[in-house]
């Protein structure tokens, strides 16, 4: 059974770069089964997607944080990452790690990590 | 960029209630649809993928369906563990984008 579970600060300073892990259980980040991704979500409003990455390499981001985002892959870890930079209190929020199976698009994601909270202040 | 349009954002029922939550694409999404379930302080669940699928292990009085740019998510027979805020999400063009949410609260 694929689990996800965050890792990272839980504060960071205004314009530093944000960084977080997720750290896969029970399969493999290499499979060609899965797209992996990254969810946020501010205190007490909706959900936003972040970006996906494939075992391939390959990305895809939100446009309207593509500026600002990185997310990558660590197969000798069976881990990826998420790298937002120029943070600021509008990036304040609970980060879910997410993968869905790779059938026809980015498809459902049917597993998540339990969420870390991420609050960005001096 | 897709937008998707989720209503009602809040809804009141009564245990047993048949309840139904709709969701607009801005486009042509076909059936790239899918729900979610969330609890306070959990993580989404798929409850339905595809439009009309059903995640296993989802009960069946959950239920999907449309295509195109209007979906429908049902709740055949509310139970009090239902209680919850429901997203739609689409991932047409290898993108995701959620509804508002519609937070479900028992009357």
């Amino acid at each position: 059974q694929l689990q996800l579970q965050e890792s990272g600060p839980g504060l960071v300073k205004p314009s530093e770069t944000l960084s977080l892990t997720c750290t896969v259980s029970g399969g493999s980040i290499s499979s060609s089964s899965y797209y992996w991704g990254w969810i946020r979500q501010p205190p007490g409003k909706g959900l936003e997607w972040i970006g996906s990455i494939y075992y391939s390499g390959s990305t895809y981001y939100n446009p309207s944080l593509k500026s600002r985002v990185t997310i990558s892959v660590d197969t000798s870890k069976n881990q990826f990452s998420l790298k937002l930079s120029s943070v600021t209190a509008a990036d304040t929020a609970v980060y879910y790690c997410a993968s869905s199976i790779a059938v026809a698009g980015l498809g459902g994601l049917g597993i998540w990590g339990q969420g870390t909270m991420v609050t960005v202040s001096s | 960029d897709i937008q998707m349009t989720q209503s009602p954002s809040s809804l009141s029922a009564s245990v047993g209630d048949r309840v139904t939550i709709t969701c607009q694409a801005s486009q042509d999404i076909s059936n790239y649809l899918n729900w979610y379930q969330q609890k306070p302080g959990k993580a989404p669940k798929l409850l339905i993928y595809d439009a009309s699928n059903l995640e296993t292990g989802v009960p069946s009085r959950f239920s999907g369906s449309g295509s195109g740019t209007d979906f429908t998510f049902t709740i055949s027979s509310l139970q009090p563990e239902d209680i919850a805020t429901y997203y739609c999400q689409q991932y047409d063009n290898l993108m995701y984008t959620f509804g508002q949410g519609t937070k479900l609260e028992i009357k």
